[in-house]
């Protein structure tokens, strides 16, 4: 595609609740990057894919949180059980390789009741 | 670990005057990457201006340019002309290439900047 493209684009949930949020990357981008940013905050590295394995998950907050790329392209993140502190924008990012330029998609806003 | 450092949570300017953003980070690296990046209210991250550390010039990108200083470990952005356009939350951002293997290519963001440009 043409740039990096999320869904949904906003997502309400009730806590407790499982949540999947989707990434597609720019065509042909080996890597991919899931960040989490909370309301006025900067942003928090959560992820890092090259190709379909994942070589840093240092950022995953807890074992509710996984992601999964299959294919080396559609990345998936997963909230399991969400609570009320998983509110945030969670934004996707690919580069060409590691050492390219990152560009972003637009994030999906979770909000969680 | 790297961190970045952006000490001012909101700026102003006026339209058409200059405006510089700070930005300090702390990495023991000799080669590494550093970068703005402005999120307007669309949430969408847009590169604005990239600088290589083994660079010593200093990048510029239209009315876009930085104030790289290595040694004090400092990357100001100067925005001339400002326009309205620019209003935005700015976000300083460090890379390092050669981290390997898990780390490699990640970028460490500071808290962000928010500037307002008045008419």
């Amino acid at each position: 595609g043409a740039g990096v493209s999320q869904s949904p684009s906003n997502k309400v949930t009730e806590k407790g609740k499982d949540v999947e949020l989707r990434c597609d990357p720019i065509s042909g981008h080996t890597a991919l990057y899931w960040y989490r940013q909370s309301l006025g905050q900067g942003l928090e590295f959560l992820i890092y894919f090259q190709g379909n394995s994942a070589p840093d998950k240092s950022g995953l907050p807890s074992d509710r949180f996984s992601a999964e790329r299959t294919g080396g392209s559609v990345s998936t993140l997963t909230i399991q059980r969400t609570q009320q502190e998983d509110s945030a924008v969670y934004l996707c990012a690919s580069s060409l390789n590691p050492g390219n330029t990152i560009y972003f998609g637009e994030g999906s806003w979770l909000t969680v009741v | 670990a790297q961190t970045v450092t952006q000490s001012q949570p909101e700026m102003s300017v006026q339209e058409a005057e200059t405006v510089t953003l700070s930005c300090t980070y702390d990495t023991s690296e000799s080669d590494y990457y550093l970068f703005w990046y402005k999120q307007p209210p669309s949430r969408q991250m847009i590169l604005v201006i990239r600088q290589e550390a083994y660079k010593q010039q200093n990048a510029t990108e239209n009315r876009f340019s930085v104030n790289f200083q290595k040694a004090a470990k400092s990357f100001s952005l100067k925005i001339s002309d400002s326009q309205l356009g620019d209003a935005a939350m700015y976000f300083c951002a460090y890379r390092n290439p050669n981290a390997g293997g898990t780390s490699y290519g990640k970028l460490t963001f500071g808290q962000g900047t928010i500037l307002t440009v008045h008419p």
